[in-house]
């Protein structure tokens, strides 16, 4: 089954313990992105990768880092969580930038930093 | 200003009426415009997707852009009560199309 898997689906963690969000596709996708949805304000992007080694900012950048080191994963990191950055997370991914292809969203990680 | 404005609703509809949605956006470069369709505690999945402007149907739902008015809509014919979702617009460009821009959504109510 065509998926985008993520984990863990909910966290709670104290401000300044770095974590680490996993997401993983088994499409062969080339592009994937993180997201944090938050209420009002929609999805923001924070960052994408066009493919492996290649990443690159989205709008909400600050305090993130990912890494693409092999096409299925797409780690967030969260080197000193902040209790801002606590949200509704989405990993997607599809074959092209999203636009011309259809985007496959993971099933969401919530995160609370206390 | 955001760059993508969308109105959050709740837009509350009976069974088998239109439902539109609408954004409007600033950035003049964006060519590339989404609609997405979200339940509760789901992640989003795209709808439909176009390319500069016009139409597209699909089914039950159109999607319109304009470009010169910066405004992009979704319709929605004989609305279900499967319909009842969050709606949201997306938009990149053409030089940025990995970049995408996303409005806040709006929450679709269909009434039986």
């Amino acid at each position: 089954e065509a998926q985008v898997t993520q984990n863990p689906r909910y966290l709670i963690t104290v401000t300044g313990k770095k974590l680490t969000v996993t997401c993983s596709q088994n499409m062969n996708h080339e592009y994937m992105s993180w997201y944090r949805q938050d209420p009002g304000l929609g999805l923001r992007q924070i960052y994408y990768s066009m493919n492996v080694e290649v990443t690159d900012k989205g709008d909400v950048p600050e305090g993130y880092k990912v890494s693409r080191k092999e096409k299925r994963n797409f780690p967030l990191i969260l080197e000193s969580p902040s209790p801002n950055q606590t949200s509704l997370y989405f990993c997607a991914s599809s074959l092209l930038p999203s636009g011309t292809d259809t985007q496959y969203f993971g099933p969401g990680t919530r995160l609370t930093v206390l | 200003q955001k760059e993508v404005e969308q109105d959050p609703g709740p837009l509350s509809v009976p069974e088998g009426a239109i439902v539109s949605l609408n954004c409007t956006y600033s950035n003049s470069a964006f060519q590339y415009f989404m609609w997405y369709r979200q339940y509760s505690r789901k992640g989003p999945e795209l709808l439909m997707y176009t390319y500069s402007s016009g139409n597209k149907e699909d089914g039950r739902f159109t999607a319109q852009v304009d470009k010169s008015s910066k405004y992009i809509s979704l319709f929605i014919r004989d609305s279900q009560p499967s319909d009842s979702a969050t709606y949201l617009c997306a938009m990149s460009a053409a030089d940025s199309w990995g970049k995408l821009q996303f409005g806040a959504g709006t929450q679709v109510v269909v009434t039986p």
